[in-house]
């Protein structure tokens, strides 16, 4: 089962739009991590948040994480062609594995 | 600094065959996860090893078995493939595999059975 839910499932949006996905959990996190993958190949790390942490930022990326609400948020500023990709957020407990959510696929039109 | 290697790229099987899938981890990462990522799905834990000793094991049945080497490169077996195993297996390193840490990923194996 995955412990992650993204929303939406698929985002259309016009290039310099901004994009924003939701992630919601079910258990207590150690971190949780958020990965794009382009066209079925291999994930790339986006960025890490840790449980006492509630906004990061990197480049054009801002993550937020409301532990209470067990719900984290990934937007993507000015967006280009090349942000087109799936994205997923991971949650890392207190064992060893990453727990997917089933992802949203962004499209970003020119 | 290579990143991630896994071999083959694509591969396809017929049912009740078996598969042998190949990790090369990031130069001083100890640690190797495989995670299965079936069409539409996030990517789901099969195993993790860290210094030769599997250390977590997902909801897999005994088909999948996975060993690492003493250079920390990693093989995930399946045995009498089933038309469900089709999948892309993503392999993942680490310094020492713990939650606190990144998981770097490879490009990935895509299995078809037929």
């Amino acid at each position: 089962s995955q412990q992650g839910e993204e929303d939406p499932q698929a985002l259309s949006i016009q290039e310099g739009e901004n994009a924003t996905m939701n992630c919601s959990y079910k258990t207590s996190i150690n971190n949780l991590q958020w990965y794009r993958q382009n066209s079925g190949r291999g994930l790339v790390h986006l960025i890490l948040i840790r449980s006492n942490e509630r906004e990061k930022h990197s480049g054009r990326l801002r993550v937020t994480l409301d532990t209470s609400k067990k719900s984290s948020s990934l937007l993507i500023t000015a967006s280009r062609a090349a942000d087109t990709a799936s994205y997923f957020c991971a949650t890392a407990s207190n064992d060893y594995k990453l727990s997917f959510g089933a992802g949203t696929t962004v499209t970003v039109r020119a | 600094d290579a990143g991630v290697t896994q071999s083959p790229t694509h591969l396809i099987k017929t049912r009740g065959q078996q598969v042998t899938l190949r990790c090369s981890p990031i130069s001083g990462h100890k640690s190797v996860s495989w995670y299965q990522q079936v069409l539409g799905q996030g990517p789901q834990f099969i195993f993790q090893y860290y210094e030769k000793e599997e250390r977590g094991r997902g909801n897999f049945p005994d088909r999948f078995s996975a060993r690492q080497f003493p250079n920390y490169s990693s093989e995930l077996n399946v045995n009498a493939l089933l038309l469900g195993d089709s999948a892309l297996y993503l392999c993942a390193s680490s310094p020492s595999g713990t939650s606190v840490e990144t998981q770097y990923f490879g490009p990935g194996t895509r299995l078809l059975v037929l």
